[in-house]
This record gives structure tokens, sequence and C-alpha cells, in this order.
């Protein structure tokens, strides 16, 4: 399959600083890239979806100016936690998708997540 | 937007057994896929599986999209089959899925 990788695998902040997670799409080009986070013994929730060359768009909820995502290449996906707090500590994971292998095109590949602690 | 219902919640099983995951969805969909999160968090791609069914190993899987349901069979169940098992539903094959609740299996040797 796909290979989707995340980095880094874990961190830890003080409250108040800024975090910034990668996401790579290693074996192919991905112009879309989906941002969840999952809250211990939940499940995932979408944050938002990141368009390369453009805006990302957010679900509802989800504040855009605390959770910035630069989507500024076809392999490249960030995401930045800003002035982060306790409340922000959660598993982020994002998930591309590779065009290429059709018919299974439609098939979404995980990074292995990003654990936040915000101390 | 879709509402993706999984049953049951939890599941414990003796070593051995076989097991049916179900996953209801609230719409029409064309992307569906059956995932296992392992305990580091990782997320296995089981299948992806819009309609029809799909086998691998132990493992396998029919969605009937007009019915707006999915299944997941394991059987002959494994220590190392434990872990919580999510379906993920969208409208489309390039959009987002969403996810329900998540099924948490626990096998026991």
């Amino acid at each position: 399959g796909a290979v989707v990788s995340q980095h880094p695998s874990w961190v830890i902040c003080k409250s108040g600083t800024s975090v910034k997670i990668e996401c790579r799409s290693l074996d192919f080009q991905a112009t879309t890239m989906f941002w969840y986070r999952q809250f211990p013994k939940q499940s995932l929730m979408l944050m938002a979806t990141s368009n390369e060359g453009s805006k990302a768009t957010y679900e509802q909820g989800v504040e855009k100016d605390k959770f910035l995502i630069n989507h500024a290449s076809l392999t490249l996906s960030t995401l930045t936690v800003t002035s982060a707090h306790p409340e922000d500590s959660s598993f982020y994971i994002c998930s591309a998708r590779d065009p290429k292998r059709a018919p299974l095109a439609g098939e979404l590949f995980f990074g292995e997540g990003s654990r936040l602690t915000v101390l | 937007g879709i509402q993706v219902e999984q049953s049951p919640p939890d599941l414990i099983l003796q070593e051995g057994a076989n097991s049916t995951l179900r996953c209801n969805f609230s719409d029409s969909v064309n992307n569906l896929q059956w995932f296992h999160q392992n305990p580091w968090g990782q997320l296995i791609n089981l299948f992806y599986i819009p309609s029809g069914t799909k086998q691998n190993g132990r493992l396998s899987a029919t969605t009937v999209a007009t019915e707006r349901y999915s299944l997941l069979y394991i059987s002959s169940s494994q220590t190392t089959d434990s872990g919580v098992y999510f379906c993920a539903a969208g409208y489309n094959q390039g959009g987002k899925l969403i996810f329900g609740q998540g099924t948490e299996l626990s096998v026991k040797p």
C-alpha cells in the first residue's frame, strides 16, 4: 500500500508554545491530505482537509487560527498547533491516497500518528 | 453528513472463536474501509470495500451498499487480533472518511 509517514511520533511541550507536525507521502504524490485527531478511548475525528497549493478546509468547530495547516508540496503537509494548551493534548493522525493505485485509488492510508502532550 | 455506527462497542472472545462486527451508515456511500488500530495507535488497513465481498486469510468483509451496512468477519480468532476495529465511510472515492466509534475486541487465550 501507499506509505504515509509522520514526524515526530511524540512530542511534549509547555503550555503556550507552538508545535509543528509533519506528514509526508513517501512513495506517491498527494494533492489532498486529511488530518484527524483522536482522544483516549474515542474515535478519530476529522479536523481538516489539506489541499496542495490552496487553503485547507476545516471541519465545523475546528479553529483554523489555532490549527494551522500548510500543504506546500505534493508530498508534505504540516499541522501547527499554535499556543498549545493541555486540552490540545491528543493523538494527531494524517492520511492520504495514492491516485495511481487504481482501481483502489479511493483507499486511504494513515501515518503512524503523533502523540502530543501539553504540560 | 454521514453517520457511521458500529456494533457491538465491546467484544470479548475466547481464542479460536469466530465473530462478526457490524457497521451501519446513514447515507449512500461510495467509499468504505475497515481498519484495525494496534496498541501503538497505528491504523492498519484491513479492507477497502465500497461494495461486495473480500477475503484476506482469516478475515473477510461484506458491504451491502443498498442496505447501508458492512460486516467484518473474524474466524479462528487469535490473541493478536485484539484491539479496536474501525469502519469509516465516505461519499466519494477522493473525499474524507467519517469514522464509527469502533469495536474494542479482546481475545483471551
